[in-house]
C-alpha cells in the first residue's frame, strides 16, 4: 500500500488558466476528501466522496471548482480560470466508510501547491 | 456547527522540557477527536485519535491526549520533547455520522537545543 498520492506536487500558473489536480486514494478506501490549506491556518474542507457519488460540498467550494470520481477510485479537483485567491496547498485524504472505529481516520497525502501569479 | 481552537499559535520550548499544546472545540453532538502533525512541505500525519474507550490516548512517539467531555479539551502533552518534535500540530474534530474533519488554525512548535 503507497498511500494518497497527489499529483502535481507543485503548479504555477497565470491568473485565469485552468488547473487540474488529481489524487489516488489508498487502494481500499470508498471515500475520498478534498480540503484547501493556505499559509498559517488550518485544512478546510472542500468536498468529499464515497466510492463515485459527492455526498458533501463545502460553500468554500465556488463554481470555478468542479471535482469528479468517475469510477470510484482516482480524483479530479478542476479550478477554472484561477483567482491569486485560490493560492494554497490543495489536501487529499481517503478513509473506509461507515460504521466502526477504524473507519472514521482519514490519511491524507503530501498535497498540490498552487500558486497563481 | 462544530468549531475547534487551538489556544496558542506558536510555543517555543527547550529540548527536553516538557509542552502542551491546547485544543478545545465546540460540538451539541459526539465527535470523534484528532491530532495531525504537518511537517514542512509534507502533508498531515495522523498522531493520535480518541474514538471511544480511555480517554488518555497515547503515540508511539510519546505524545499523549485526554479527552475531556466537561471541558470540551483535547490538549496534547509530551513529558520531553525532541528537536525533531518541531512542526506544526492540528487538533480535528469529526462528527461520529459525518465525513468532513473539522481543523484547528494549529499550533506551530518549536523545540530549541
Amino acid at each position: 500500500d503507497t498511500g494518497v498520492s497527489q499529483d502535481p506536487r507543485h503548479k504555477i500558473t497565470k491568473r485565469g488558466q485552468n488547473v487540474t489536480f488529481r489524487c489516488d486514494p489508498i487502494s481500499e478506501h470508498n471515500r475520498l476528501y478534498w480540503y484547501r490549506q493556505t499559509l498559517g491556518q488550518g485544512p478546510e474542507f472542500l468536498t468529499y466522496f464515497q466510492n463515485e457519488a459527492q455526498l458533501e460540498k463545502s460553500r468554500l467550494l465556488s463554481d470555478r471548482f468542479s471535482a469528479e470520481r468517475p469510477k470510484g477510485s482516482f480524483s479530479t479537483l478542476e479550478i477554472q480560470r484561477t483567482e491569486q485567491g485560490d493560492s494554497a496547498m490543495y489536501l487529499c485524504a481517503s478513509s473506509l466508510g461507515g460504521q466502526g472505529m477504524g473507519k472514521n481516520i482519514q490519511y491524507f497525502g503530501a498535497g498540490t501547491r498552487l500558486s497563481v501569479l | 456547527a462544530q468549531s475547534v481552537t487551538q489556544l496558542d499559535s506558536q510555543v517555543p520550548v527547550f529540548e527536553e522540557a516538557p509542552v502542551e499544546l491546547r485544543c478545545n472545540y465546540s460540538s451539541s453532538v459526539s465527535v470523534y477527536l484528532f491530532w495531525y502533525v504537518q511537517y514542512p512541505n509534507q502533508g498531515l500525519q495522523l498522531l493520535l485519535k480518541y474514538l471511544s474507550g480511555s480517554t488518555l490516548v497515547e503515540s508511539i512517539n510519546g505524545f499523549e491526549a485526554e479527552f475531556n467531555k466537561s471541558q470540551t479539551s483535547f490538549h496534547l502533552r509530551k513529558p520531553s520533547v525532541h528537536i525533531s518534535d518541531t512542526a506544526e500540530y492540528f487538533c480535528a474534530v469529526k462528527v461520529n455520522q459525518g465525513g468532513k474533519l473539522i481543523f484547528g488554525q494549529g499550533t506551530e512548535l518549536s523545540v530549541k537545543p
